[in-house]
């Protein structure tokens, strides 16, 4: 049980949709992370958020978005959904000084 | 750009048998490398993490470790168990100013048959 939780499970969307991932970590991780996990790959870095604001963002294009409250939760929302898009979503939270990633158990995403 | 590959992609033993993963990746400037374990559908979980000025570390069946100046990590699992099959992730972390983004091999998927 790492305390990072991740919603929804799993959730269908249609091409052209918008779609909103929610993650909540304990109190004091100050970093979090999100990463893309297509079926049978390594997961992707798509960016990081440390103190609510965006300080680290892979190669992923614009219409992958975030957020990071003061509460320790994070949204990922992605826009103009494709195809390819479809993967498991996981995030990440790191306590401030210390070295490990405590990953979320993901949230499915399917794009018909 | 920091690549990082995971051999073999897949491992099938019979129970009880000891076992080496290997992980290798292009750029030594790393802050720690980290082996996770991800069961099917599910998130990753952490087994070890080897900061760049450590060799190795183990907890309790498992030792991986580390050459950083050949770009090289193994991770082995001592009398595999059933429970074992998973597939097993490592990652890098880069030595930057900022952030904490972790790269990732495709993972070696593992069996282990009763």
């Amino acid at each position: 049980e790492t305390g990072v939780t991740q919603s929804p499970t799993h959730l269908i969307k249609t091409r052209g949709q918008q779609v909103t991932l929610r993650c909540s970590s304990q109190s004091g991780h100050n970093t979090v992370s999100w990463y893309q996990q297509a079926l049978g790959q390594g997961p992707q870095f798509i960016f990081q958020y440390y103190r609510e604001e965006e300080n680290g963002r892979g190669n992923f294009p614009p219409r992958f978005s975030g957020l990071q409250f003061p509460n320790y939760s994070s949204e990922l929302n992605v826009n103009a959904l494709e195809l390819d898009d479809s993967a498991l979503y996981l995030c990440a939270s790191q306590p401030k000084g210390f070295s490990w990633q405590f990953f979320g158990p993901g949230t499915r995403l399917t794009v018909l | 750009k920091q690549e990082v590959t995971q051999i073999p992609a897949a491992l099938s033993v019979p129970e009880g048998e000891n076992l080496v993963l290997n992980c290798s990746f292009t750029d030594s400037a790393i802050y720690n490398l980290q082996w996770f374990r991800q069961d099917p559908g599910k998130g990753l979980t952490s087994l070890l993490l080897i900061q760049s000025s450590q060799r190795e570390q183990t907890s309790g069946r498992l030792n991986a470790s580390l050459d950083k100046s050949s770009g090289r990590s193994t991770l082995y699992i001592a009398a595999s168990q059933p429970g074992d099959s998973a597939t097993y992730l490592c990652a890098v972390r880069p030595l930057e100013t900022s952030g904490s983004r972790l790269t990732f091999g495709e993972g070696t998927q593992l069996t282990v048959n009763p």
